[in-house]
């Protein structure tokens, strides 16, 4: 079985540029998450989708970060314009419920420079 | 205060020793607990449940106080490839999300 992909794996690109990074859950997940992680510290939770809905985003910054999952499958995570201190792997998890263990991508690499 | 917090580490032990780690959350609601395992550049894995009496799996043991809101993980008999980061997970009543803490490195010697 095909585990949680993601794309690009590496990205650079300069501040205030526009990024996009995606996602495509295991098949049969309704529960799909974006996490950022710096290094040395543990993931943190972006936003969480139920199908196609976002379910808790309370951590997303929303003045430059958004998400969508439109028909409840693929997610693209977006950052315009990008900051330095956005420099971070962004994770994808999912599962199967919200209380599921979750299965995570091998992430995306962004540098801001 | 952190969530979750762990000893950054890093743990540097020789095959063969015993290594224990903490972790300490702050949310008594909290409701299920977990180890994930993450090796260098790599994404996070489910290592263990943690469950209120205890549970081993091999050569890892792990253990929840519910009262001083706590959670270990023994693990005996170290391996070379046992070297990762070990990321103590909440999740909490409320919401149903988890919290990572920010990860303890193991580092295995010959």
């Amino acid at each position: 079985e095909a585990g949680v992909v993601q794309s690009p794996r590496y990205k650079i690109i300069e501040k205030k540029q526009p990024v996009a990074f995606w996602c495509n859950p295991i098949s049969g997940h309704n529960t799909l998450y974006w996490y950022l992680q710096n290094l040395g510290q543990g993931p943190e939770l972006l936003i969480r989708y139920e199908n196609e809905e976002a379910v808790d985003d309370s951590q997303l910054p929303k003045d430059r970060f958004s998400a969508e999952r439109l028909k409840g499958v693929d997610s693209t995570l977006k950052i315009q314009p990008a900051e330095l201190g956005d420099s971070a792997v962004y994770l994808c998890a999912s599962s199967s419920g919200s209380a599921d263990e979750q299965y995570f991508g091998p992430g995306t690499r962004l540098t801001v420079t | 205060r952190k969530e979750v917090e762990q000893d950054p580490g890093p743990f540097n032990v020789p095959e063969g020793a015993t290594v224990a780690f903490n972790c300490t959350y702050s949310n008594s609601a909290s409701q299920s607990f977990f180890w994930y395992r993450q090796d260098c550049r790599k994404e996070p894995k489910l290592l263990m449940s943690v469950y209120s009496s205890g549970n081993e799996d091999g050569r890892f043991t792990a253990q929840l106080n519910r009262a001083s809101q706590y959670i270990s993980l023994l693990i005996r008999d170290s391996k070379l490839s046992d070297s990762a980061t070990y990321l103590c997970v909440v999740l909490s009543r409320a919401g149903n999300m988890l919290t990572f803490g920010g990860g303890t490195r193991l580092m295995v010697k010959p």
